[in-house]
């Protein structure tokens, strides 16, 4: 049983540049949520996917968007960054869209804009 | 507006003594408190959850405690470990949805 992969591990773009962070899900999971986390901080939750569909969403622009795909594994999208966005990016896949079971999380890719 | 607090950035205890992680929520509708850890260089990993009709969970050396009147919980660690240093995270939802996390707490158990 593999866990939860991230790719890239750190990524260094530009501001208005336009970026793609890449997540597969623990097998046979269903359900992946993305967070930022900034320097110092715990991880803020962005969006959630529910077999492919959107199924919650947290205090980020619409430029923040994301993507599931059938097989479960997701995208999230950021353009026009920002110096702002620069933070870790995780993602967790759980078997349960309500969250109540537990949430296994990537590594992360780290994202610095300069 | 932080709606999850952990006032303490750092914590430090002796191996084989009681680590205590406070987390302070200000949002009366969460109904469901987890704890994460995370070691550099990895993602969270969970350890203990608890739903608000609970007031304590327990999980070997792990124990959660929730006091809804004082929108309050801790994790208790007994006894501490060399490799229970790493950052705690306690997060709080709504039916399990859009958890909030708090900044965590340091913590580091010396031998």
């Amino acid at each position: 049983e593999t866990g939860v992969t991230q790719s890239p591990t750190h990524l260094i773009k530009t501001r208005g540049q336009q970026v793609t962070l890449r997540c597969s899900s623990q097998s046979g999971h269903n359900t992946v949520s993305w967070y930022q986390q900034a320097l110092g901080q715990g991880p803020q939750f962005i969006f959630q996917y529910y077999r492919e569909e959107e199924n919650g969403r947290g205090n980020f622009p619409p430029r923040f968007s994301g993507l599931q795909f059938p097989n479960y594994s997701s995208e999230l999208n950021v353009n026009a960054l920002e110096l702002d966005d620069s933070a870790l990016y995780l993602c967790a896949s759980s078997l349960d869209r309500l969250g109540l079971d537990e949430q296994y999380f990537g590594p992360g890719t780290r994202l610095t804009v300069t | 507006d932080q709606q999850v607090k952990q006032n303490s950035p750092s914590l430090s205890v002796q191996e084989g003594r009681i680590s205590i992680l406070n987390c302070d929520y200000t949002n009366s509708m969460f109904d469901y408190f987890l704890w994460y850890k995370k070691y550099p260089a990895e993602g969270p990993t969970f350890l203990i959850s608890i739903s608000s009709i609970k007031d304590k969970n327990e999980d070997g050396r792990f124990t959660v405690f929730l006091n809804k009147s004082a929108k309050h919980l801790s994790l208790h660690i007994v006894p501490s470990q060399p490799g229970d240093s790493a950052v705690y995270f306690c997060a709080a939802s709504r039916y399990g949805q859009n958890f909030v996390f708090g900044p965590g707490t340091r913590l580091s158990v010396l031998p």
